[in-house]
């Protein structure tokens, strides 16, 4: 299975600043296609995961151009800029390249 | 307005068989994939498995003896049914369409 490694696990943020959480695939997440399935969530307390960044850097609908993705290969990187109180919760990247999908163990973004 | 809903047993004894239903509304069943993702305490988001919109699935190896995925288009639902249950299957319970819109999540307790 891949393995998704993300960090930190723990991103302390004062609101309206900026944030970057990487996460590290144990091998390519490049398809045979050419696409690479990586994604991002943010599931808020209490919540179910919600879907903000989909193959590594396509914002989702509704989604605030204050996300943005980047990244190839085996390493991606999530950017928050102007942080607000609603982007606080757990982010998760996913990948969809190779089956079994794997999702990596979160990072907790709290305020400092 | 697509919406999906989780329904299940809450509580179910060790050994036993998880039956849970996904009912969805504004969309068909037969354009979309269908997955099914949990989260547990212990392995914190898993991939465990979808059905195609041609109605063919596919697992997570790590679930495959004991899992299986069906549906009813006409009813527009989707079926977990998860047999020889342990207290580590204890966790929320999601069905997703294509892994961007997701329901609520039900819980599941496993215990005696």
């Amino acid at each position: 299975d891949v393995l998704m490694t993300q960090t930190p696990v723990s991103l302390p943020v004062s609101l309206g600043g900026q944030v970057s959480i990487s996460c590290r695939s144990s091998q390519s997440l490049v398809h045979s296609d050419g696409n690479t399935y990586l994604h991002w969530y943010l599931q808020k307390p209490g919540q179910s995961p919600q879907l903000l960044i989909y193959r590594v850097s396509n914002r989702f609908s509704g989604v605030p151009d204050r996300f943005s993705g980047s990244g190839s290969g085996t390493d991606f990187t999530l950017k928050i800029s102007r942080v607000e109180p609603e982007d606080l919760g757990v982010y998760y990247c996913l990948q969809s390249t190779h089956f079994p999908l794997t999702f990596g163990s979160g990072t907790k973004l709290e305020i400092k | 307005q697509v919406q999906l809903k989780e329904t299940g047993p809450g509580l179910v004894q060790p050994t036993q068989t998880l039956s849970i239903t996904c009912t969805v509304s504004g969309f068909s069943l037969t354009s979309y994939y269908m997955q099914w993702v949990r989260q547990t305490p212990g392995k914190g988001l898993e991939w465990m498995g979808f059905i195609r919109s041609g109605g063919s699935t596919e697992y997570n190896s790590e679930f495959k003896s004991r899992l299986s995925i069906s549906r009813d288009t006409s009813k527009n639902q989707v079926f977990l049914k998860m047999n020889s249950l342990k207290t580590e299957d204890t966790g929320v319970y999601y069905c997703a369409r294509d892994l961007q819109d997701w329901g609520q999540g039900v819980m599941v307790t496993v215990s005696s």
